[in-house]
């Protein structure tokens, strides 16, 4: 019974590109949200979906930023013309229902140079 | 700003000794959750504490919800190395659908 999946799980950029960060929930799992972790700061929500469905993205930059999650695959994290800022550990969280525990993945780490 | 603080946020204690770990807000929170992460790893579930006052163990861990649901607590007797890490926890409002991370608390125990 696999855990919650990232990948990649160490991901380089250089200012302008484009990182796209995929999260595989657990199996049977149909929640999923999103989580950024900056150097000494603790982890702050962004974006909270369902298949197909945005339900909550009030933590999401306005800009640059966008995630899905599709019928069938992984949900994405887009991050367009990152920046050095963008730098941060990026944890993707799936849970079987809204009421339910959310497990986590073992994140992305990005690097903007 | 930051609705859940942590302290202390860096702590070094001999193995052997006993801590206490602090989550305090001035919001009420309908659950909260206590999780350990490890470098390069995701935050890992403890426990989970819904109703004020409440008082649950997990082996050497004893976690306490606030009477009125804005703070909890996190003991560990005797620690140990292997509990090194990084504590977060994280509360649930009525409101809305997302968890609001602590500052965490880094955790060092020395053999």
């Amino acid at each position: 019974n696999a855990g919650v999946m990232q990948n990649p799980r160490h991901l380089v950029r250089r200012r302008g590109q484009e990182a796209r960060l995929r999260c595989s929930p657990m199996k049977g799992h149909s929640h999923v949200y999103w989580y950024r972790q900056l150097p000494e700061e603790g982890l702050k929500f962004m974006v909270y979906l369902q298949k197909e469905n945005i339900i909550d993205e009030s933590g999401m930059p306005k800009e640059r930023f966008s995630a899905e999650f599709p019928k069938e695959g992984p949900s994405i994290l887009r991050i367009q013309q990152v920046v050095r800022g963008d730098s941060a550990a990026y944890f993707c969280a799936s849970s079987r229902n809204r009421e339910e525990t959310q497990y986590f993945g073992p994140g992305t780490r990005l690097l903007v140079l | 700003t930051q609705l859940l603080e942590q302290s202390p946020q860096f702590l070094s204690i001999q193995e052997g000794e006993n801590l206490t770990v602090y989550c305090n807000s001035s919001s009420v929170f309908s659950s909260l959750q206590w999780y350990r992460q490890e470098p390069g790893e995701g935050p890992v579930l403890l426990v989970t504490v819904v109703t004020g006052g409440e008082v649950k163990k997990l082996k050497r861990l004893t976690f306490q919800f606030g009477d009125a649901r804005k703070d909890s607590s996190l003991h560990i007797t005797a620690a140990q190395p292997g509990d090194t890490g990084l504590y977060l926890c994280a509360g649930e409002r009525n409101t809305g659908n997302q968890f609001y991370f602590g500052t965490g608390t880094s955790l060092t125990v020395i053999p």
